[in-house]
């Protein structure tokens, strides 16, 4: 089965820095990513998706992602964070049925 | 348009008492289901998922067992609770055919005391 690895557990920002969350992925086959995010006291929701074309994906609030095959990597990124913008944010990926998930990385931004 | 329902939302049971969590999707027929575990600083753990009734894949042997009664119908079950089984429980739907990304439902936070 695949794995992913998301390489920051917790990261604190001010508001309108530059974000980029870093997420990797181990499997041979044709995956789909996603990211998730996980606002205080709410679902889990869908962030953006990736399954063909464009490598570069656009989600919602501002967020993108950009995949790197070569790299196996899937990116979050934001050019200016909001306070709004605090919450956990996971990367997952799908092979067929199977969808794995990233320990998820804590955001917090300060005003 | 489709909902899921996970149910109850907050849980406190004794240790070595049975456990029983309900997940029903609506608004969509043969979903895939899936069971996840979510603790801190370890992510979604795949627990089970079925693609149809009465089929069950296990991701982690445990003291949990899944069961999927009817088409639309997800029950996580345990027949005597550990400490360790103390967690927040999500269910989650994904589309039968496709690889579109999961609706989870609201999660069960389980206390075992």
């Amino acid at each position: 089965a695949q794995s992913v690895s998301q390489h920051n557990h917790h990261v604190i920002l001010s508001e309108a820095a530059s974000l980029e969350l870093g997420c990797n992925y181990s499997y041979g086959g044709t995956v789909n990513l996603f990211w998730y995010v996980q606002y205080p006291g709410q679902h889990l929701q869908l962030l953006l998706k990736y399954f063909s074309g464009d490598p570069l994906v656009k989600g919602i609030k501002g967020f993108e992602a950009e995949f790197i095959k070569s790299k196996f990597s899937f990116n979050l990124r934001k050019p200016s964070v909001q306070w709004s913008d605090t919450a956990e944010y996971f990367c997952a990926v799908r092979a067929w049925n199977d969808m794995r998930f990233g320990a998820g990385t804590r955001l917090t931004v300060k005003p | 348009s489709q909902t899921i329902h996970q149910w109850p939302a907050t849980l406190v049971q004794p240790v070595g008492s049975p456990l029983s969590l309900e997940c029903t999707v609506e608004g969509t027929s043969n979903p895939n289901l899936y069971w996840y575990r979510q603790a801190a600083g370890r992510g979604l753990q795949l627990l089970f998922y079925s693609v149809g009734i009465g089929q069950i894949s296990s991701e982690v042997p445990q003291n949990l067992s899944a069961s999927r009664p009817q088409d639309r119908q997800f029950i996580l079950s345990s027949k005597k609770l550990l400490l360790s089984d103390s967690g927040f429980y999500l269910c989650a739907w994904s589309p039968g055919q496709g690889a579109e990304g999961y609706t989870f439902g609201s999660g069960t936070r389980l206390t075992v005391v």
